[in-house]
């Protein structure tokens, strides 16, 4: 167990819809990771999070979006969903730049 | 371009035998490196990493992997593998930055 929680496990919507996938980071851990990995594209770096502020984007789509709150939980909303968005997403979490990052569990999304 | 190589899509090893996973990277200095496995419908566990310093290092679950800058290598080896060690294995980066880069993977497969 890496201390990094997400919810939900697993989440099945249709094309068009929004969902919103939750992470809590390891005790002490401030910057938090999203992460999609699918079948063509492997795994890829979404969207960087620490104390509160943006700080790296990856080859994240315009319609998703993250945030990360006060008590350092984070959100990634996805919108206007299409079959290619179906994919397993990942967080992570870690205390300081450029060390180990620590993953959750994982949400796999299906869009049908 | 900053890339991280898995050559070795799929490896078949006995229960008991020896293990290489190959990686190579490309970088113009010293990346931080990790391994990273993922078990089927699993996360992501950290197995080892290697910031600086002695370039054999050790890590969980009995895996050892060695940096050689002048091969631009970080290979992963058990000494016997195990049933359990079934899994995919990631070699990982970041190259002067927080993100991570992945390979593209190697799943292993363990045959009694």
């Amino acid at each position: 167990d890496s201390g990094v929680t997400q919810t939900p496990k697993h989440l099945i919507t249709a094309t068009g819809q929004r969902v919103t996938l939750r992470c809590s980071p390891r005790s002490g851990d401030l910057s938090v990771y999203w992460y999609q990995q699918s079948l063509d594209q492997g795994l890829q770096f979404l969207i960087q999070y620490y104390n509160g502020e943006e700080r790296a984007k990856g080859n994240i789509l315009e319609r998703f979006s993250a945030q990360q709150f006060p008590d350092l939980h984070s959100e990634l909303n996805l919108s206007s969903l299409e079959l290619g968005d179906s994919a397993l997403y990942f967080c992570a979490s870690s205390v300081r730049g450029r060390g180990e990052q620590y993953f959750g569990p994982g949400t796999r999304l299906t869009v049908t | 371009a900053q890339s991280v190589t898995q050559p070795d899509i799929h490896i078949t090893v006995s229960e008991g035998a020896s293990l290489e996973l190959r990686c190579n990277y490309s970088y113009g200095a010293t990346p931080y490196l990790f391994w990273y496995v993922q078990s089927p419908g699993q996360g992501l566990q950290l197995l080892l990493k290697y910031f600086s310093g002695d370039t054999l290092v050790q890590g969980i679950k009995g895996f050892e992997a060695e940096f050689k800058r002048s091969q631009s290598s970080f290979n992963l080896r058990k000494p016997s593998v195990h049933w359990s060690d079934a899994a995919e294995y990631f070699c990982v980066s970041n190259f002067g930055n927080e993100k991570l880069t992945f390979g593209t993977g190697t799943r292993l497969t363990i045959i009694p």
